[in-house]
């Protein structure tokens, strides 16, 4: 498709189970951002790719988050030992990259509930 | 200094009426303030732009007015309908690094029929 797409759209797992949350940007977009979207609050910056790298993950909460990118491509969110605090909308948007500000085009999130 | 100040929490319009929702912001460096509408479900979706050296700008029923002296900007949604519901953010980004948003808390705009 032309847009940015995550998978699952929805996630319920048991506290304590590993997660695992997929970002496919856009097709060309070099830049890739994970945000976190908090009920009744507004989104929270986690971690930015250029290409393959991230130089900078400030935004992960605990060490309990990594990401990665590969391919230049298609980036996953994980979270381990899941706590009930984690749960939230987690949203990925891509932009074309290089110098410059441009717009960010967002995928419709992972639902990610915790019991 | 990272902070994106958005107001009003909800709102609610009649059709036809203006919304007005105002983002105030500290950090000189931001240069890109995007603002984003949200249907419930579906992920934030680029409304309008505007880069510090103009004022105004303008899309159809959108428009965003800018005050740098003030540190503030603003979106007007003029002739609001029913299909304008949704939740709208500001946001802000520097002009260097790695560009991420740092957005508002969303305003809640409810237009009634």
């Amino acid at each position: 498709g032309a847009g940015v797409s995550q998978s699952p759209s929805n996630k319920v797992t048991e506290k304590g189970k590993d997660v695992e949350l997929r970002c496919d940007p856009i097709s060309g977009h070099t830049a890739l951002y994970w945000y976190r979207q908090s009920l009744g609050q507004g989104l929270e910056f986690l971690i930015y790719f250029q290409g393959n790298s991230a130089p900078d993950k400030s935004g992960l909460p605990s060490d309990r988050f990594s990401a990665e990118r590969t391919g230049g491509s298609v980036s996953t969110l994980t979270i381990q030992r899941t706590q009930q605090e984690d749960s939230a909308v987690y949203l990925c948007a891509s932009r074309p990259g290089g110098r410059g500000n441009q717009p960010q085009h967002f995928g419709d999130g992972t639902r990610l509930s915790i019991l | 200094q990272q902070q994106v100040k958005q107001s009003p929490q909800s709102l609610i319009v009649q059709k036809g009426g203006i919304s007005i929702i105002n983002c105030a912001y500290e950090n000189t460096a931001f240069d890109y303030f995007p603002w984003y509408q949200q249907f419930p479900g579906k992920g934030p979706a680029l409304l309008i732009a505007i880069r510090p050296d103009v004022s105004e700008k303008k899309e159809g029923r959108f428009t965003i007015s800018f005050n740098k002296s003030a540190k503030q900007f603003s979106l007007h949604i003029m002739d609001s309908q029913p299909g304008d519901s949704a939740t709208y953010f500001c946001a802000a980004s520097k002009a260097s690094g790695t560009y991420k948003y740092i957005f508002g808390t969303g305003t809640r705009l409810k237009v009634l029929a």
